[in-house]
């Protein structure tokens, strides 16, 4: 069974820093994109970051640019989210989903992390 | 930026009706789209992929059709559980700049 275990979120003050983790276990990690969307309560989805298997690619959402590294572990089935500089409008859950190829629907999901921004 | 636009905002409808989401593409995303349901509390689920093919699991009663930039989720006899917020997204432009609708939230009467 695919699962997918997100953790880290926590309550920061603006400008601060967080790093969110990502746990997979019942698939082969190292053979699939893998993706973080973010929801703002009450709110939508929002795409925020894309990895490929190996790493050696990463794209972003221009919101985050610069501020956002999107990161992987293959070796022990982990996806990171390291944000720094972070703003009020960053406060969302975070979900950790798994895409298929380059160009996927995001097939399983994690239940989320909550990142709250505020002073 | 591709943007997405669903209607309607909310649906109203009784069991066993056919409720009809739709979602538009500011551009062409050929099939490249998929349809997501969100139950109160829960993380979104993959209903239709590809535009038209139901994920592993799903019941026939959900379908999808279009391309381009205009698409349909149907349901076709409403229960219940359907009651949740559907989501289209499109993965179709590289490098990825993926973008969700806005959300259709379905209730029951």
């Amino acid at each position: 069974e695919v699962q997918l275990v997100e953790s880290g979120g926590a309550l920061v003050q603006p400008g601060g820093s967080l790093r969110l983790s990502c746990a997979a276990s019942g698939f082969t990690f190292s053979s699939y994109w893998m993706t973080w969307v973010r929801q703002a309560p009450g709110k939508g989805l929002e795409w925020v970051a894309n990895i490929k298997q190996d790493g050696s690619e990463t794209y972003y959402v221009d919101s985050v640019k610069g501020r956002f590294t999107i990161s992987r572990d293959n070796t022990k089935n982990s996806l990171f989210l390291q944000m720094n500089s972070l703003r009020a409008e960053d406060t969302a859950l975070y979900y950790c989903a798994r895409a298929g190829g380059r160009q996927s629907p995001l097939s399983y999901w994690g239940l989320g992390t909550l990142v709250t921004v505020s002073s | 930026e591709i943007v997405m636009t669903q209607s309607p905002a909310t649906l109203s409808m009784s069991p066993g009706e056919r409720a009809t989401l739709s979602c538009w593409a500011s551009e062409s995303v050929s099939s490249n789209l998929a349809w997501y349901q969100q139950k109160p509390g829960q993380a979104p689920r993959l209903l239709i992929y590809s535009a038209s093919t139901r994920a592993s699991g799903i019941p026939p009663r959900f379908s999808g059709s279009g391309s381009g930039t205009e698409f349909t989720l149907t349901i076709s006899s409403l229960q219940s559980e359907d009651v949740a917020v559907y989501y289209c997204q499109q993965y179709n432009n590289w490098p990825p700049s993926w973008t969700f609708g806005q959300g259709s939230k379905v209730e029951i009467k």
